[in-house]
């Protein structure tokens, strides 16, 4: 079955610090890939999005991710996080073309950002 | 933001008793989505619609219904709420071309005693 990993629970940063939020997918053809995020208490909103061409993709507030199709990875990253991007990260995968654009969520990374 | 708002926002309902959340969308976007979020599982699809009248099932749709009588609207029944069906609910739609994207609401916290 498919599934999405996301490799940290909860990640503590200190403001300025640089980010990195692994996200691992199962899936041997092609897919569009998400990256969404969750204040708290608020729904989730679309931080980014890849579907073709460049594999490198920047979204909002700063953040880009990286799609490495070889390592099945779409990692987001930030040079330096502010405490406002205190929140929960999601990655979530689509297979190209299938399931009627249905998402594969992972389970989440809850990020801490110390003033 | 599609335009979504979610009915009620919060329920405490008890064990046994059927409940309905509403989804309802301004954007006439023909694909609509029910998730539940529960701490520790990410989102997961409980149902979906693709159109007026055409619905399938998601990764846990076991104890759910839905139904879908107007584009704009999307209902979530439980028949029999079980305390297991505590979570947060989220709607979402999408438009349906290839390049889209969905669209939370902003979500319904039920509570099963």
């Amino acid at each position: 079955a498919q599934s999405v990993s996301q490799h940290n629970h909860h990640v503590i940063l200190s403001e300025a610090a640089s980010l990195e939020l692994g996200c691992n997918y199962s899936y041997g053809g092609t897919v569009n890939l998400f990256w969404y995020v969750q204040y708290p208490g608020q729904h989730l909103q679309l931080l980014l999005k890849y579907f073709s061409g460049d594999p490198l993709v920047k979204g909002i507030k700063g953040f880009e991710a990286e799609f490495i199709k070889s390592k099945f990875s779409f990692n987001l990253r930030k040079p330096s996080v502010q405490w406002s991007d205190t929140a929960e990260y999601f990655c979530a995968v689509s297979p190209y073309g299938g399931s009627q654009g249905n998402l594969i969520f992972g389970k989440g990374t809850k990020l801490s950002v110390k003033p | 933001d599609a335009g979504i708002t979610q009915s009620p926002r919060h329920k405490v309902t008890e064990t046994g008793t059927p409940v309905t959340l509403r989804c309802h969308q301004t954007e006439n976007h023909r694909y609509m989505y029910w998730y539940r979020q529960d701490p520790g599982h990410g989102l997961r699809l409980i149902h979906y619609s693709y159109g007026v009248k055409d619905t399938d099932k998601g990764e846990v749709s076991d104890g759910y219904s839905v139904s879908r009588s107007k584009t704009e609207d999307f209902l979530l029944t439980l028949e029999s709420a079980t305390s297991s069906q505590t979570s947060v609910y989220f709607c979402a739609t999408r438009t349906g071309t290839s390049t889209d994207t969905q669209y939370f609401g902003p979500g319904t916290r039920l509570t099963v005693l």
